[in-house]
């Protein structure tokens, strides 16, 4: 069974800081993790996606690492803006189960000026 | 280029009527999930098609629930007598494959609310 947990399940900062989001999952055996934002009564965007056989991807001001054998990615965001406010989400897929994804519960970050 | 696209975007129905919600998938795409998500929680996974073909339903429940995705048009997820368990927001999702450096994308979602 995949389990996925995310840490801190909150967070509020002030603009300007760099902001370092954990995931982990319980089975090592994925192909994907993808990383999501979600704003309040919206849909999921998504940000990054990492395969498994790489080790860190990035766009802009957010960075995604994946330690696969330890089943932990990290989403670190510099410069946060008061826009960056939103629900991050963590998913990975599964060998065993193909396609479908599990998700964490999420980070809610709020950013203020 | 469009994304997925759900719709309606916001469905109200009383108890034991049907609930159809509908779901058309990134042009290109020939695999769609559909993932509920309930008030405080995660979303969870419910029920994997490609064209004309359940693949996994194991996350959907036994009873109420039913879902296709024809040759032709959106696929269709279809909730008979509702409950007011049911509601919640109900995202789609398509992606080109499966496998390794498949990326998938969400339509903005249906939120069901039964009373």
């Amino acid at each position: 069974k995949q389990e996925v947990t995310q840490i801190p399940a909150a967070l509020s900062v002030p603009e300007g800081e760099n902001l370092v989001l954990n995931c982990s999952f319980t089975d090592s055996a994925i192909y994907n993790l993808q990383w999501f934002r979600q704003d309040p009564g919206k849909g999921l965007t998504s940000l990054l996606l990492i395969q498994s056989s790489q080790r860190e991807q990035t766009s802009g001001r957010l960075n995604a690492s994946l330690d696969k054998s330890s089943g932990r990615s990290t989403l670190y965001i510099a410069a946060s803006q008061p826009g960056d406010s939103a629900t991050y989400l963590c998913a990975v897929d599964r060998g065993s189960t193909l396609g479908r994804l599990y998700f964490g519960r999420g980070t809610q970050l709020t950013v203020w000026p | 280029n469009a994304g997925v696209m759900q719709n309606p975007r916001h469905l109200v129905r009383r108890r034991g009527q049907e609930a159809r919600l509908r779901c058309s998938p990134v042009k290109g795409h020939s695999h769609v999930y559909w993932y509920r998500q309930l008030p405080e929680e995660g979303l969870k996974f419910m029920v994997y098609l490609q064209k004309e073909n359940i693949i996994d339903e194991s996350g959907m429940p036994k009873e109420r629930f039913s879902a296709e995705f024809p040759k032709e048009g959106p696929s269709i997820l279809r909730i008979q007598q509702v409950v007011r368990g049911d509601s919640a927001a109900y995202f789609c999702a398509s992606s080109r494959g499966t496998g390794g450096g498949t990326e998938a994308f969400f339509g903005q979602g249906t939120r069901l609310t039964v009373v």
